[in-house]
């Protein structure tokens, strides 16, 4: 599965925007990205997806580069509910997509 | 719609023993997936049921097996448990957009809360 990198961690204060980069230079032009997020002691939960143009949604915005080797997502207004590790996720076309392979992920926290 | 659920949330047993996770997805979800996840490897697969048929494994012992009913419901066991197999226990269901049961690159998984199992 092609890697991304992502920051550890992150700061924000509630209702305002936060960008969470991740990086993705080894992907290939069938992979969609994904953004999961897990809070705390919950499973992870779907967020956003896309395949080159970016993405809206009503959790959160998903912004990819032309060249696709680095996206960034978008929330718009933090809010304390938001704090969460983000694992941003590439998920290919052969025939073992059914798995997510999940990295260390960004720490989101938000200040109140 | 009710959302994926796992019982039992907690469990505690001893090194030795065996386990049986039971997960019930989303209605009309035919795929299941396992995931582990502990502090130090974070979330790793461990297997996938469709149509009550494991289509892959991930890298673990034979040790860790899971089955499929016909109602979608999966289960998982652990037989002689080790302390490093503490750690929560994710179940995942997708609904299978392609026909024939090929999963496509935006299907979504839906998570349950996990089992957190402890073993002493």
């Amino acid at each position: 599965d092609a890697k991304t990198t992502q920051p550890n961690s992150m700061e924000s204060n509630e209702e305002e925007p936060v960008h969470l980069p991740c990086n993705h230079s080894t992907i290939s032009g069938t992979d969609y990205i994904h953004w999961y997020r897990q809070l705390p002691s919950q499973g992870p939960e779907y967020v956003i997806h896309g395949l080159t143009s970016n993405v809206n949604n009503r959790m959160a915005s998903l912004a990819i580069a032309e060249d696709r080797k680095s996206s960034t997502l978008i929330l718009h207004r933090a809010t304390l509910r938001d704090a969460a590790v983000y694992y941003c996720i590439l998920r290919g076309s052969g025939g073992s997509n059914y798995k997510l392979t999940f990295g260390k992920g960004t720490l989101l926290t938000v200040n109140p | 719609k009710a959302g994926v659920t796992q019982t039992p949330r907690y469990l505690i047993k001893t090194r030795g023993q065996q386990v049986t996770l039971s997960c019930s997805p989303i209605s009309g979800h035919r795929s299941v997936s396992w995931y582990q996840q502990t502090p130090g490897q974070g979330l790793q697969f461990l297997f996938e049921y469709f149509s009550e048929t494991q289509r892959n494994k991930g890298n673990f012992p034979g040790r860790f097996s899971g089955r499929q009913f016909s109602n979608s419901r999966s289960e998982m066991n652990v037989s002689t448990l080790e302390l490093g197999d503490s750690a929560l226990y994710l179940c995942a269901s997708s609904s299978v957009s392609r026909a024939g049961g090929t999963t496509s690159s935006t299907d979504t998984q839906y998570f349950g809360p996990g089992t957190r199992l402890t073993v002493l």
